[in-house]
């Protein structure tokens, strides 16, 4: 398994404003994943994070909107920006490690915007 | 495009019985599945993987199966107890997908009752 810790771990945010989610990995990890849970909804990809490239982002997900950056191989940070009421999901960090395919996850973040 | 879909979404025994959760999905050309736990609030904890050469996986109480040809994985919990309550979710790789893109289902929330 892996240990992945996210900070924060919840927030209440404001209208208009913008908050960076850290993740910490205990090793080093080719790709970092950053997925979203809406409110009652299942888990989507945002976008994957290379060390020193740009993030992939997948369909309906902008970096302009959600930036990311990934400084080293055990560290990223997801920004969500100019945030909205839709905004407020659960933000979770996640690497592939020990065996082929298989994700680990963090604990998560949780954003609620008012 | 890969769906996923699980039944029940949600289901309550008592303590001592056997839970069986389902999921299928559309697309059979698949990479591995995978079943997570999520606690309320919380990351995901990866419980069994299964790669797409493989018919079953097993851990402890926790038992899955794979019919990749019928699109459809079974989770079998054996003699629940009230620490199983929590919502499971599982998650397919297709072999069309970016590495780490998991399509989740919408999961199964279950309540073991002492």
């Amino acid at each position: 398994s892996a240990v992945i810790s996210q900070k924060p771990s919840r927030d209440i945010c404001q209208r208009g404003t913008s908050l960076t989610i850290q993740c910490q990995v205990d090793s080093q990890v080719t790709m970092m994943f950053w997925y979203r849970q809406q409110p009652g909804q299942s888990l989507t990809l945002i976008a994957t994070a290379n060390q020193g490239s740009e993030a992939t982002y997948e369909s309906g997900f902008v970096i302009d909107k959600f930036p990311i950056s990934r400084p080293n191989l055990t560290f990223s940070t997801l920004t969500v920006s100019n945030m909205s009421p839709e905004d407020s999901s659960i933000y979770l960090c996640s690497v592939e490690r020990d065996r082929p395919g298989e994700l680990f996850f963090g604990e998560g973040s949780r954003l609620t915007v008012l | 495009k890969q769906e996923v879909t699980q039944i029940p979404a949600a289901l309550s025994v008592p303590e001592g019985e056997n839970l069986v959760l389902n999921c299928s999905f559309t697309d059979s050309a698949i990479y591995n599945l995978q079943w997570f736990r999520q606690d309320p609030g919380k990351g995901l904890t990866s419980l069994l993987l299964i790669q797409s050469s493989q018919r079953e996986q097993t851990s402890g109480r926790l038992n899955a199966s794979l019919d990749k040809s019928s699109g459809r994985s079974t989770l079998y919990i054996a003699a629940s107890q009230p620490g199983d309550s929590a919502t499971y979710l599982c998650a397919v790789r297709s072999t069309t997908d970016s590495w780490g893109k998991l399509q989740f289902g919408a999961g199964t929330q279950v309540v073991v009752t002492p």
